[in-house]
């Protein structure tokens, strides 16, 4: 079945800092690719999502682009700032199924 | 629309006891999901409603777990005779589903249940 491994946590910067957090999966077809944030005591958001390959992501400084070739969907962000520490997760939806989610990476900004 | 809703909150509840959370999605979305989500994980996928009938279940989805959609808007999740490992935030998410599209789902704030 479908799946998302995303690198474990917590990834721990300071700010202004470069973000990288890695996200690859395994599906058959052509899935639609998320990216969801979920800040304290929040639910979860969608932060960013690209449909098919070679599409680009963006919102709120963050970026993501859907490469089929390594089956990856890398999240980055030129410039972090302290209220970017949340938790992090990759989805992915397929054949017009339902979510499926990585485990989540943690991020913490220290000023 | 002020998205989905759900309730309660929290609920804190004795081992064996029946519970029940609701879930009121986005008005006019046909999907509607329901995850779980335990402390430092990813939300699992339980099931999955269009309109009023349910399409799928996951294998997490024991027996002791019912969800309903009656008329096509709000659901409800029940889980009997709880345990103390069904502890986790329930998520409820609904969307626009189309034909042929993999349309983004939109999540409340969750039910976080405690089984003491």
């Amino acid at each position: 079945g479908d799946s998302v491994t995303q690198m474990e946590g917590p990834v721990t910067l300071s700010e202004e800092a470069f973000l990288t957090i890695n996200c690859t999966y395994t599906a058959t077809g052509y899935p639609s690719l998320f990216w969801y944030v979920q800040y304290p005591g929040e639910g979860l958001q969608l932060l960013l999502k690209a449909t098919k390959a070679d599409d680009k992501g963006s919102n709120k400084g963050f970026e993501a682009t859907y490469r089929k070739e390594t089956t990856s969907f890398h999240l980055e962000k030129g410039s972090v700032q302290v209220s970017d520490s949340a938790v992090y997760f990759c989805a992915l939806i397929n054949a017009g199924n339902m979510l499926t989610f990585g485990g989540g990476t943690r991020l913490m900004v220290k000023p | 629309d002020t998205g989905v809703s759900q309730n309660p909150r929290h609920k804190i509840t004795k081992r064996g006891q029946n519970v029940t959370f609701r879930c009121d999605p986005i008005s006019e979305h046909n999907r509607l999901y329901w995850y779980r989500q335990t402390l430092g994980q990813g939300p699992e996928f339980l099931t999955y409603f269009q309109n009023e009938a349910q399409l799928e279940k996951s294998r997490l989805l024991s027996d002791r777990f019912s969800a309903e959609r009656p008329k096509g808007s709000f659901s409800t999740l029940e889980i009997q005779r709880t345990e103390q490992g069904d502890s986790a935030m329930y998520l409820c998410a609904s969307s626009p589903w189309d034909r042929g599209s993999n349309t983004e789902a939109f999540f409340g704030q969750g039910t976080r249940l405690t089984v003491v």
